[in-house]
């Protein structure tokens, strides 16, 4: 079957860096997306990942490794806006996402 | 701004009366997904249109369906809503339907089944 794993929940300190992994086993690859989830309202999209390395945007990276079924989103300079859960998604060989239930990330002071 | 709209934004509904959830967009794309979400779960795909195609998945119950009169607009019926179908129900497009096609997602509609 398909499957996407994320921890459920992490906390961090505003200011610090954080990194949110995320481990997949798929029918097929089509790249690996990260969105970010405010609660009560609808995914956001973030970053999108087909081949291997580090994608930089802002206080946002996101990393693939193909080979390990592994990426990770890193988030630096936190701020409290960035309270929210994080989702991993990837895109099978149907063209299909596969979602991960979610990261929720909690900022502290 | 292009966007995705989703109306309305909190529906209550009676167990077992029919209702219907809308979706409308103006970023002209070809595909449009209704996904339904529950408390801290992963978004679940319920169906989705490549333009006039409609792709059901094979999870989706008999009691959701779907239409979509045109490129702007995607309705989701819930024939008759139990008390399992409450959830946030999000209306997603995306320009095609292949490698790094990033959906766009709507606020969505959270629907309360009393």
């Amino acid at each position: 079957g398909q499957n996407i794993d994320q921890p459920t929940e992490m906390t961090a300190t505003e200011g610090a860096i954080v990194q949110i992994n995320c481990t997949y086993q798929t029918s097929g690859f089509n790249g690996l997306f990260w969105y970010q989830q405010h609660a009560g309202e609808a995914p956001t999209f973030l970053s999108y990942n087909v081949l291997d390395g580090l994608e930089e945007k802002g206080r946002f990276s996101s990393f693939l490794s193909r080979s390990k079924g592994y990426s990770y989103l890193l988030l630096k300079e936190l701020q409290m806006k960035d309270s929210a859960s994080y989702l991993c998604a990837v895109m099978d060989s149907n063209y299909q996402l596969i979602w991960g239930a979610g990261t929720k990330l909690i900022i502290k002071p | 701004d292009a966007m995705v709209i989703q109306n309305p934004r909190y529906q209550v509904t009676q167990f077992g009366k029919p209702v219907t959830l809308s979706c409308s967009q103006t970023l002209n794309h070809n595909v449009m997904y209704w996904y339904q979400q529950k408390s801290s779960q992963a978004p679940k795909l319920l169906f989705h249109y490549y333009d006039k195609d409609f792709n059901n998945e094979a999870d989706t119950p008999d009691n959701f369906q779907s239409r979509r009169p045109n490129t702007s607009f995607c309705f989701l019926d819930i024939r008759s809503p139990g008390l399992g179908d409450a959830a946030m129900y999000l209306c997603a497009t995306s320009s095609d339907f292949s490698g790094g096609e990033t959906q766009y997602f709507g606020p969505g509609t959270r629907l309360l089944v009393l």
